[in-house]
């Protein structure tokens, strides 16, 4: 089993849609966790932190299930530019050197 | 400031060749790390460093060496180039806090190796 997996899609969905990806981990010690946005051909950015009372950044929420060993992110009112890839990242042992990247949920939003 | 810069952007090497990927960053930044993205896949840890003269195998740390003189730079050696080691390399820094975890990114290295 990997240690982040991710449904690798691709989303294709219209302007204004509501859109959720899910993200598994393995590691039930893990500490931390993270939404990444990597645009094509870009680094990847932090998007933001999950927490384990679930967060909200503008059309964005973050939440975390320790017990099922998921994360979810959720997308409100797409827009064009949430056109990326987004990662989900677990940091196993709240060390910086033990970043596990999941492989990345490809999502295109379509006028 | 520039954040993390990464030279050079695009390379392709022969089979056996050597190179060194630069990395720099100006945020005063302790930990350092180099990744590498396969197609499809997740980013792969290959070294770190969490101070200048101290460094630490990752994940995938074979094929690789680095060095680690100043908080700036942190280059990344490939001494015998292998057509496995064709990907995009990512250089990234981060604050030294421990549990402080975000990572910052270069533009990356596309590395082709035939």
């Amino acid at each position: 089993r990997k240690e982040v997996e991710q449904d690798p899609g691709p989303f294709n969905v219209p302007e204004g849609a509501t859109v959720a990806f899910n993200c598994t981990y393995s590691n039930s010690a893990s500490q931390s966790f993270f939404w990444y946005r990597q645009d094509c051909r870009k680094e990847p950015k932090l998007l933001m932190s999950v927490y384990s009372s679930g967060n909200e950044d503008g059309r964005f929420t973050a939440q975390l299930n320790r017990a099922s060993q998921y994360i979810s992110l959720l997308i409100r009112d797409s827009k064009l530019s949430d056109s990326a890839t987004y990662l989900c990242v677990v940091n196993i042992f709240n060390n910086n050197n033990d970043m596990r990247f999941g492989a990345g949920t490809r999502l295109t939003v379509k006028p | 400031n520039a954040g993390v810069t990464q030279t050079p952007k695009f390379r392709i090497l022969k089979i056996g060749q050597s190179m060194t990927l630069q990395c720099t960053q100006d945020m005063n930044h302790n930990y350092m790390y180099w990744y590498r993205q396969d197609p499809g896949m997740g980013l792969k840890l290959i070294y770190y460093s969490v101070g200048a003269g101290i460094t630490d195998k990752g994940e995938v740390p074979n094929g690789y060496n680095v060095s680690r003189s100043t908080t700036e730079d942190f280059p990344l050696r490939l001494e015998l180039a292998a057509p496995s080691q064709t990907s995009v390399y990512f250089c990234a820094s981060s604050y030294p806090t421990v549990g402080t975890d975000t990572q910052y990114f270069g533009p990356g290295t596309r590395l082709t190796v035939l």
